[in-house]
């Protein structure tokens, strides 16, 4: 069964600072990836996802995330931290035979003025 | 276009209460899901639906109850609630099969059982 694991539950930047949220994946083949974001009392929106062709995403709000099958890993990256990025941001996978998601345990991001 | 509409937005019950938890989307989506959420826990999966008559267990069912009448809705029923269903509780659709095309999500409903 495919799984997710965020290691970082909190990370702090200051507005203006380069952003990169850790995610590595457990599954056999190439999974599908998705990185989803939460504002406090919101649900979850959609920022990239990733299944085939170029490893490198781009995405909503000036992410993006480059798939590493060497490393199992889909990492999210913002070049320049905004205070509205301030949020919850979950990784999430899917294997192709399943009709589920599997979700990490999200990564809080605190921005600093 | 309204996507996913969750209601109530906030509930509180208690002990012992039942309760319905409205989930309903307009994208004629086949794949319907339900999450609870709980601080630093992630998602956890309750139920999920890939169409109308067909429901299947997540990873945490225990206390919970759903049926899928139609495509458009996919209602969660607490039975007997406790303390440690206290969560907030969203629902999510699917458009495609195999979760390549990921999933829309309500806003949520935020219970409490006192």
């Amino acid at each position: 069964a495919q799984s997710v694991t965020q290691p970082d539950i909190h990370i702090t930047v200051s507005e203006g600072a380069s952003l990169e949220l850790r995610c590595n994946y457990s599954y056999g083949a190439t999974p599908y990836l998705f990185w989803y974001v939460q504002s406090p009392g919101q649900g979850l929106q959609l920022l990239l996802k990733y299944f085939s062709g170029d490893t490198l995403v781009q995405g909503i709000k000036g992410f993006e995330a480059e798939f590493k099958r060497s490393q199992s890993s889909f990492n999210l990256r913002k070049p320049s931290v905004h205070w509205s990025d301030a949020a919850e941001y979950f990784c999430a996978v899917g294997a192709g035979g399943s009709e589920k998601l599997v979700f990490g345990k999200g990564t809080k991001l605190t921005v600093n003025p | 276009n309204a996507g996913v509409t969750q209601t109530p937005k906030f509930r509180i019950l208690k002990i012992g209460q039942s309760m319905t938890l409205q989930c309903t989307q307009d994208m004629n989506h086949n794949y319907m899901y339900w999450y609870r959420q709980d601080p630093g826990m992630g998602l956890k999966l309750i139920y999920y639906s890939v169409g109308a008559g067909i429901t299947d267990k997540g990873e945490v069912p225990n206390g919970y109850n759903v049926s899928r009448s139609t495509t458009e809705d996919f209602p969660l029923r607490l039975e007997l609630a406790a303390p440690s269903q206290t969560s907030v509780y969203f629902c999510a659709s699917s458009s495609g099969g195999k979760t390549r095309h990921g999933y829309t999500f309500g806003s949520g409903t935020r219970l409490t059982v006192v």
